[in-house]
Parts: C-alpha cells; sequence; structure tokens
C-alpha cells in the first residue's frame, strides 16, 4: 500500500496570501487529521476528518480550515497567512479507532 | 497543549548501546504511540501500545506501558547511527486526535 501522501513538500508565500495542502490518506483509511509543527509550539492538533465530516477542531483561528472529499482525500485551507504560520504541516490517516496513525512526509510551509 | 513529557529533552550515547527514552502523560488514554522524525520531516511510526497491554516489542523496540504511573518508555537497544532523530510520544485519549510531548533528541555517536 501507497503511505499517506502529502503535496506540496514546500511552499513560500507572502504575508496576506492564502495557502491550500493536500493529503492523500492510505487507500481504505477514512480518518484523516492534521498538524501543525514549530519550533516554539511543538506538534498540535488542527482538526480531524471522517466521512467528509469534521469530528474535532484544535484550538487554531478560523483562518484555519479544512475538508474531506468522499474518496478520504484532505484539503487544508489557511488564509490571511501571517508570519507565525511558516510551520511543518502534517497528515496522517488511520483505519478506525483505536488504531495507528500513519503520517506523511509534510508540507514545510515559509510566510514572507 | 501538550498532553505528554518526554524526558530526557537530548539523549547522546555511543554506537552500540541502548537508549531509553520516557514519556509521562495527564489523562486516561486508548493508547500511546511512537514515533521517529529525521531533521524535521515526516513521522515514522514506531509502535503503538494498547491501554491493557504492558510491554511491546518490534525488532531493537521496546516499549513499556503503566497506566497507574501514567508513563512509557521507549527503549533501543544496540543503537546504531541511523537511529539518530528526534522521538515523539503521542497519546489518544479519543476525541479523534493525538497530543504529542516535546520529543527526545537522540544522538548517536560511532
Amino acid at each position: 500500500k501507497a503511505g499517506v501522501t502529502q503535496t506540496p513538500r514546500y511552499l513560500i508565500k507572502t504575508r496576506g496570501q492564502q495557502v491550500t495542502l493536500s493529503c492523500s490518506p492510505i487507500s481504505g483509511h477514512r480518518s484523516v487529521s492534521w498538524y501543525q509543527q514549530t519550533p516554539g509550539q511543538g506538534l498540535q492538533f488542527l482538526f480531524e476528518y471522517f466521512s467528509e465530516t469534521q469530528r474535532n477542531k484544535g484550538n487554531f483561528p478560523g483562518r484555519f480550515s479544512g475538508r474531506q472529499f468522499s474518496n478520504s482525500r484532505s484539503e487544508m485551507n489557511v488564509s490571511t497567512l501571517e508570519l507565525g504560520d511558516s510551520a511543518l504541516y502534517l497528515c496522517a490517516s488511520s483505519d478506525g479507532w483505536n488504531t495507528e496513525a500513519f503520517f506523511g512526509q509534510g508540507t514545510r510551509l515559509t510566510v514572507v | 497543549s501538550q498532553q505528554g513529557e518526554e524526558d530526557p529533552q537530548a539523549l547522546s550515547i555511543q554506537e552500540g548501546e541502548n537508549a531509553t527514552m520516557n514519556c509521562s502523560y495527564k489523562t486516561s488514554i486508548n493508547n500511546l504511540q511512537w514515533y521517529r522524525q529525521n531533521s524535521g520531516r515526516g513521522l515514522v511510526h514506531l509502535i503503538l501500545i494498547r491501554s491493557n497491554e504492558r510491554e511491546k516489542h518490534s525488532g531493537r523496540l521496546r516499549v513499556t506501558l503503566d497506566t497507574s504511573k501514567k508513563s512509557s518508555s521507549l527503549l533501543i537497544t544496540a543503537s546504531r547511527a541511523a537511529d539518530t532523530a528526534s522521538y515523539f510520544c503521542a497519546t489518544d485519549a479519543g476525541a479523534q486526535k493525538l497530543v504529542f510531548g516535546q520529543g527526545t533528541r537522540l544522538t548517536i555517536n560511532p
């Protein structure tokens, strides 16, 4: 099975712009979650989707949003980018409750 | 907020030695997972241990879980240079999310 695929791997954006990141989960996995990793805050949960429904959301401003499609692929969007949004964004997929969560290689976002 | 706290924050050992990392958490959990991360890349899943399990092995890895103390440990035996990485514990307490510790930076010296 192919692993979790995130695109693009690297992005450079200007403050005020918006960005969309994509995540394709492992085939058959219906749960997709997103995390932000920064040196100061570590790994923080953004949101989780299951069968196109957001089931949980972390403590991030409304500029961070996401969605999941019927094929379980997920996108996250960040609008009105700020310098502090520079981070590694990681996506994970899992196939059910109390099972392993497998991560992609991440998207490195730099806001200038 | 971080539920897990990892100890030590950094560990440097000689190749061939064993490395032990510890993780403590605050709430009841369904499972605890350990991950490895090389140089800011993606997280590689190492092992999952469920709340009703006390010990699991995978190759050179041994994980223990003590739910009464809310703690876990990861032992890497016969370390290799390729084991140099950051190691994170993550707890699943339901709510469809993982809560991560700050990680342990492991350096294996040749």
